[in-house]
């Protein structure tokens, strides 16, 4: 099993960037994915969930409205829309597969002038 | 939204000793959807625990998870100096999956 994330980089505030996981080593079409975030020095933050069909998705109030989650099943792929991004944005992005038991290597987003 | 609160923040043991860690809710979690992470610097999270007491895969059964309703333990029995990390649950049952603050052990 490997979850692979691109897509972070450094942006300016009100900004936008589009993470992607992709996964290999097992059937992703049958497995709810989430991504799971932290800022340096801090925590982990949950920040969505996307059913394996996507037809239940559900934010972070910190983050909705913003953010937009979506998913590939042909592609074995994961996705994170991110607009309007804010200083407080900036954190490591973890994509995982739900019960979390597998997680990806983490994606750096960085929101600075 | 089910806030959870972690105790002690920070736990200084010693190799063969045991931990106890506490997490406890703001709400009943549903089905004991609660689980347990360690995390250490500069890796991702690992799963311990899932559905409250549910070992993962390949988790040694020196680590223990209980509890249901609002509080649940994590026991780390006959501490090893790699449990050195900082410990986090979240609950899952429902949304937000909020995650407690983390409690670090120190060996």
């Amino acid at each position: 099993v490997q979850l692979v994330e691109s897509g972070g980089g450094l942006v300016q505030p009100g900004g936008s960037l589009r993470l992607s996981c992709v996964a290999s080593g097992f059937t992703f079409s049958s497995y709810s994915m989430n991504w799971v975030r932290q800022a340096p020095g801090k925590g982990l933050e949950w920040v969505s969930h996307i059913s394996s069909s996507s037809s239940t998705i559900h934010y972070a109030d910190s983050v909705k409205g913003r953010f937009t989650i979506s998913r590939d099943n042909a592609k074995k792929s994961l996705y994170l829309q991110m607009n309007s991004l804010r200083a407080e944005d900036t954190a490591v992005y973890y994509c995982t597969r739900l019960p979390h038991d597998y997680w990806g290597q983490g994606s750096l987003v960085t929101v600075s002038s | 939204e089910i806030v959870l609160t972690q105790s002690p923040g920070t736990l200084s043991l010693s190799p063969g000793e045991r931990a106890i860690l506490s997490c406890r809710a703001s709400q009943t979690i549903t089905n004991s959807y609660l689980a347990w992470f360690q995390q250490k610097p500069g890796q991702a999270p690992r799963l311990l625990i899932y559905a409250a007491s549910s070992r993962a895969s390949g988790i040694p059964d020196r680590f223990t998870g209980s509890g249901s309703g609002t509080d649940f333990t994590l026991t780390i029995s006959r501490l090893e100096p790699e449990d050195s990390a900082v410990y986090y649950c979240q609950q899952y049952g429902s949304s937000p999956r909020m995650f407690g603050q983390g409690t670090k052990v120190e060996l």
